[in-house]
């Protein structure tokens, strides 16, 4: 079974403070991406990274991923109380298995940004 | 990114009885899934809904008591069977649709429906 180990689970800082969240596994992903999600709704994909020692920004977010594809992080520079939300890693499998397809998530983190 | 609407949106049911939720998307795709979550925690797949093909559903979770409907490529539904407050989550339908990037390289990107919080009392 692949896992995705999502570290912190909660965080909770002031606005203006950078803040980096990670996922590791022992696994390799075709592809990861991060989404956010707010309380009713469902995720909302952040980005999508494919290649191994990509890195992608989107405003004051930074989404690396790992050289070997098996880890990826999230770090935001100077948070505003609008970043709050649930955020979640998710990899998928490539091609060929019963798992193409399939998105496995991490266990999430709550972010919480104090004005 | 494909569009989808879930409904209902939320409901309150009695235990021992069904709800069928319904995911309808703007466009045709192949892979389709069903997540439920607790709130404020991570979502765990229930089931593989491909459009052709029988529902293939993940360790914990059974046909008897979720089934699923994929009549066609722009539909689905699950039915949460003979309800006890255990049940009680938000369950999520989410689209696979592959995109192709630069290099002719690609990945499947994913949408979600807005989620159907149930309740069961």
């Amino acid at each position: 079974t692949q896992l995705l180990e999502q570290s912190p689970q909660f965080l909770s800082i002031q606005e203006g403070e950078n803040l980096t969240v990670y996922c590791n596994s022992s696994s390799v992903f075709s592809s990861l991406q991060w989404y956010r999600q707010e309380p009713g709704e469902g995720p909302v994909l952040l980005v999508t990274v494919v290649t191994g020692g990509e890195v992608k920004k989107l405003k004051r977010l930074t989404f690396q991923f790992g050289d070997a594809r098996k880890d990826s992080s999230l770090h935001i520079t100077a948070a505003q109380p609008g970043d709050t939300g649930l955020y979640l890693c998710a990899g998928a499998r490539g091609a060929g298995g019963t798992s193409y397809g399939k998105l496995t998530f991490g266990q999430g983190t709550i972010l919480t940004v104090h004005p | 990114s494909a569009v989808i609407s879930q409904k209902p949106s939320r409901d309150i049911c009695q235990r021992g009885t069904s709800l069928t939720i319904q995911c309808q998307v703007d466009s045709q795709v192949t892979m389709m899934f069903w997540y439920r979550q607790q709130p404020g925690q991570s979502l765990t797949l229930i089931a593989t809904a491909n459009q052709g093909s029988e529902a293939t559903y993940e360790s914990g979770f059974v046909i008897d008591k979720f089934p699923i409907s994929r009549p066609n490529l722009t539909f689905s539904t699950l039915t949460v069977s003979n309800m006890s407050p255990e049940d009680s989550s938000i369950y999520l339908c989410s689209v696979a649709k592959y995109v192709f990037r630069d290099r002719g390289r690609g990945s499947y990107g994913y949408t979600f429906g807005s989620g159907t919080r149930l309740t069961v009392v």
